[in-house]
């Protein structure tokens, strides 16, 4: 079956623009995770939704960052007003329990702001 | 707060060499420990785990095991093969099944024919 799928692959904008990632996780799952990776770093937790509701956005790093999940599969994440700072890999993982390790990951979206 | 350290890469090897890749860690009570890989195009993937002091984790000849005493998880495989080529990350999350991991800032591995 299809894994977590994640568009664009990449993206360069330009400072102050919005852009809009979008992860489509895999069927069934429930859960639905972001990440951001800077460049030599590890992931780092953005947010965490269960269904349609954000169960934890306590990783996001301010209210620049947004998130949605609308019908509890397609999550979009939404960065307004960008600045180079934010340039990195989103990544999002899905899974259908709760746990770090049932977590499977998408391919990631190379966000580079000018 | 938790913590992650990792050996920095690039590791360079030859097809056949045994390959050890450092990681410890610094958390409060018991975490689970894990080792993910992450192939050029492709997305994280869980390679092995533990979940308890001296448990030792396995999958596709690579091992890590569990060293509460030396709070480290060091990657091991006796013989790498080129597909082995990758990046690795060490990442441990919090006891009771945590949903938010700690990640290391990962080890590039590259193995020549």
């Amino acid at each position: 079956g299809a894994g977590v799928s994640q568009t664009p692959s990449n993206k360069v904008t330009e400072k102050g623009k919005y852009v809009e990632l979008r992860c489509d996780p895999i069927s069934g799952h429930t859960a639905l995770y972001w990440y951001r990776q800077s460049l030599g770093q590890g992931p780092e937790f953005l947010i965490y939704f269960q269904g349609t509701g954000a169960a934890d956005d306590s990783g996001l790093p301010n209210d620049r960052f947004f998130a949605v999940r609308p019908e509890g599969s397609v999550s979009t994440l939404k960065i307004q007003r960008t600045e180079r700072g934010d340039s990195a890999v989103y990544l999002c993982a899905s899974s259908f329990g709760q746990g770090f390790d049932e977590q499977f990951f998408g391919p990631g979206t190379r966000l580079t702001v000018l | 707060g938790d913590s992650v350290t990792q050996m920095e890469g690039p590791v360079t090897l030859s097809e056949e060499a045994f390959l050890t890749i450092n990681c410890t860690y610094t958390a409060t009570g018991y975490p689970s420990l894990f080792w993910y890989v992450q192939y050029p195009g492709e997305g994280l993937q869980l390679l092995l785990k533990a979940t308890k002091a001296d448990d030792k984790g396995s999958n596709k000849g690579f091992e890590a095991t569990y060293r509460k005493e030396t709070t480290s998880f060091h990657l091991e495989k006796g013989s790498v093969q080129v597909s082995d080529s990758a990046v690795y990350f060490c990442a441990l999350s919090a006891s009771g099944g945590s949903y938010i991991p700690t990640f290391g800032r990962g080890t590039s591995l590259i193995v020549h024919p």
